[in-house]
């Protein structure tokens, strides 16, 4: 079992709907959750990080942490065809420099 | 800022040759970072300078990988005896004094061909 699984999609939606990407992990250890978007051949762009559990909102997105359940969600609301990127999930420990990233979710926003 | 550097963007090799790849920090970023990416998966976590110190290596950086920071600015990635499990994207990333790599910026990383 990975430490960190995350479904690889694809995921295709239409412009404008709600997207929900999630990630699940296996180390309690585990502080920091970030998400990253990544472009084709690009390098990974941060979109937020959280500390410990609870919610964080940046514009269209959300972050989801929830700790007891080793479970985290990325929402994009209002999706637009230039949110078609890779997402991928990351996590650390305090004091380490390893994140630990998802395999990526591959999200299509059809116009 | 013109954000973290990397170069060359591609570079193709045959297996057991030498190869380094260069790494320019976003100015006054003091901590800088090696990850690798293969096709499908996220980044995995090589290496982490602090200034010219290399104060943490995972154990995917085996004997035949080197990394370099001198003088806390610039950073390289040499790979010695190249084999075809080497062919990735290789990621650098820096963050500012007192942050860590959560707060990190990657570059556009070196894809590796070993061919």
């Amino acid at each position: 079992q990975k430490e960190v699984e995350q479904d690889p999609g694809p995921l295709s939606v239409p412009e404008g709907a709600i997207v929900s990407l999630n990630c699940t992990y296996s180390n309690s250890a585990f502080q920091y959750f970030m998400w990253y978007r990544q472009y084709s051949r690009k390098g990974p762009e941060l979109l937020m990080y959280t500390y410990s559990s609870g919610n964080k909102e940046d514009g269209r997105f959300t972050a989801q942490v929830d700790k007891s359940s080793k479970y985290i969600s990325l929402f994009i609301r209002d999706s637009q065809p230039s949110d078609s990127a890779t997402y991928l999930c990351a996590m650390s420990r305090v004091g380490s420099n390893d994140m630990r990233f998802g395999a990526g979710t591959r999200l299509t926003v059809k116009p | 800022d013109t954000g973290v550097s990397q170069d060359p963007r591609h570079k193709i090799t045959k297996r057991g040759q030498n190869v380094t790849f260069r790494c320019d920090p976003i100015s006054e970023h003091n901590r800088l970072y090696w990850y690798r990416q293969t096709l499908g998966q996220g980044p995995e976590f090589l290496t982490y300078f602090q200034n010219e110190a290399q104060l943490e290596k995972s154990r995917l950086l085996s004997d035949r990988f080197s990394a370099e920071r001198p003088k806390g600015s610039f950073s390289t990635l040499e790979i010695q005896r190249t084999e075809q499990g080497d062919s990735a994207m290789y990621l650098c990333a820096s963050s500012r004094p007192g942050t860590g790599v959560t707060e990190a910026f990657f570059g556009q990383g070196t894809r590796l061909t070993v061919v």
